[in-house]
């Protein structure tokens, strides 16, 4: 069964950084396209950032330059380092999964809510 | 970027009754054969859930009573014979480019 187990998130101050993590089982993070998305109530749902399967990265300008997206193979786990934070990247953080450039996100963690103020 | 818009922002429908969303794209998302887009269910503390991918195929698992329709920058979800479990908010997205795009968002209840 595909699973995706997120960790991290929580209270954090503006300018602060914070580890989101999306343990998977089920299906190997190596093989298949990873990707994070945030929702706020105001914005809906945000794609952020997809790391391909070949370890290309790609981001929305929102974040470009203070989220970086990574994965450890041997952990099955994907990982967005987020840096800089400001009070308007408060939301909740989803990883979600897709097979190919051609398909779309079929599976998604939990979420887990990320609160930046001071 | 590609802009998402969906109508209504909201619907009310009775059990058993039809409900129809429409999500137009800014641009074109029609390529090789192929409309990328997405609908997608979520209810209420819960992550999104895939329901049609394609612009018109069933994820597995979802309830033949959902389809999807259109082509290019118009596309329709349909609910037949709306359920009590079928209240949710149902968001379209584009995955033909990056940065992919959501749609805001049509709230489904019940009348």
């Amino acid at each position: 069964e595909v699973q995706l187990v997120q960790t991290g998130g929580g209270l954090i101050r503006p300018g602060g950084s914070l580890r989101l993590s999306c343990a998977a089982s089920g299906f190997s993070v190596s093989n298949n396209y990873m990707n994070w998305v945030r929702q706020t109530p105001g914005k809906g749902l945000e794609w952020l950032s997809v790391l391909y399967s070949g370890g290309s990265t790609y981001y929305a300008d929102s974040v470009q330059g203070r989220f970086t997206i990574s994965r450890d193979t041997s952990k099955n786990t994907l990982y967005l380092q987020m840096n800089t934070l400001r009070a308007e990247d408060t939301a909740v953080y989803y990883c979600a999964k897709s097979v190919d450039a051609d398909s779309t996100f079929d599976s998604w963690g939990q979420g887990t809510l990320v609160t930046v103020s001071s | 970027d590609i802009v998402m818009t969906q109508s209504p922002d909201s619907l009310s429908v009775s059990l058993g009754e039809r409900a129809t969303i429409n999500c137009k794209s800014s641009q074109s998302v029609f390529y090789h054969s192929k409309n990328y887009v997405a609908w997608y269910q979520q209810k209420p503390g819960q992550p999104p859930k895939l329901l049609i991918y394609a612009a018109f195929t069933r994820e597995s698992g979802v309830p033949d009573r959902f389809s999807g329709s259109g082509s290019g920058t118009d596309f329709t979800l349909t609910i037949t014979s709306l359920q009590a479990e079928d209240v949710a908010v149902y968001s379209c997205q584009q995955y033909y480019g990056t940065p992919f795009t959501f749609g805001p968002g049509t709230k489904v209840d019940l009348k």
